[in-house]
């Protein structure tokens, strides 16, 4: 079975202040791991994924999440934080190269304020 | 880029009523996946369609669920005697072959059972 592990039910961060959110993950095998955002009454919005090579992958909006293989960890980060990154945010692992499911952690809500 | 698009966005039903959603995934995916999302938590995965087989099915998906995807194109979701249990929202997403291959997901439908 797979599972995702995020924390903290919300993170609170000034505006410019560099930012996190924390995932981990339980998976047998080399995982794929990706990272969502939902904004109020809007869909998932894809922001990063790891599926293999450098353990800092870099996505949109300037959100980056290292890799870390020995704390199964991925957590997202952000050098700045922006009041319009305010939004859930989800981590989610699936085994790679087996199965098509995605398991999702239960999010974090992040709140910046200005 | 159209996107993945669902229909209706919110459907009200008496306990009891059948309720179907359609699903249009972009259109050069061809997988595409049904997911449930209650509130606060985190999407939970229903079913996984590659073309027009359905792959995958999570225990979540009772005998009450049905989806199908007759031509490998559009999708829909039919849930048989609802109950207040089902209310939720039920998220769709698409995406092209490949193992390591985001999904991109619709706004969602929400369901409520009175």
């Amino acid at each position: 079975a797979q599972s995702v592990a995020q924390p903290e039910d919300q993170v609170n961060v000034a505006e410019g202040n560099p930012l996190t959110v924390k995932c981990t993950y339980s998976v047998s095998g080399n995982p794929y791991l990706f990272w969502y955002v939902q904004y109020p009454n809007r869909g998932l919005q894809f922001l990063l994924k790891y599926i293999t090579g450098d353990n800092l992958v870099k996505g949109s909006y300037g959100f980056e999440a290292e890799f870390n293989k020995s704390q199964t960890s991925f957590h997202l980060k952000k050098p700045s934080a922006l009041v319009s990154d305010s939004a859930l945010y989800f981590c989610a692992v699936r085994k790679s190269n087996a199965g098509n499911m995605l398991t999702f952690g239960g999010g974090t809500r992040l709140m910046v304020k200005p | 880029d159209t996107g993945v698009s669902q229909d209706p966005r919110h459907k009200i039903t008496k306990r009891g009523q059948n309720v179907t959603f359609r699903c249009d995934p972009i259109s050069e995916h061809n997988r595409l996946y049904w997911y449930r999302q209650t509130l606060g938590q985190g999407p939970e995965f229903l079913t996984y369609f590659q073309n027009e087989a359905q792959l995958e099915k999570s225990r979540l998906l009772s005998d009450r669920f049905s989806a199908e995807r007759p031509k490998g194109s559009f999708s829909t979701l039919e849930i048989q005697r609802t109950e207040q249990g089902d209310s939720a929202m039920y998220l769709c997403a698409s995406s092209p072959p490949g193992w390591g291959a985001e999904a991109f997901f619709g706004q969602g439908t929400r369901l409520t059972v009175v």
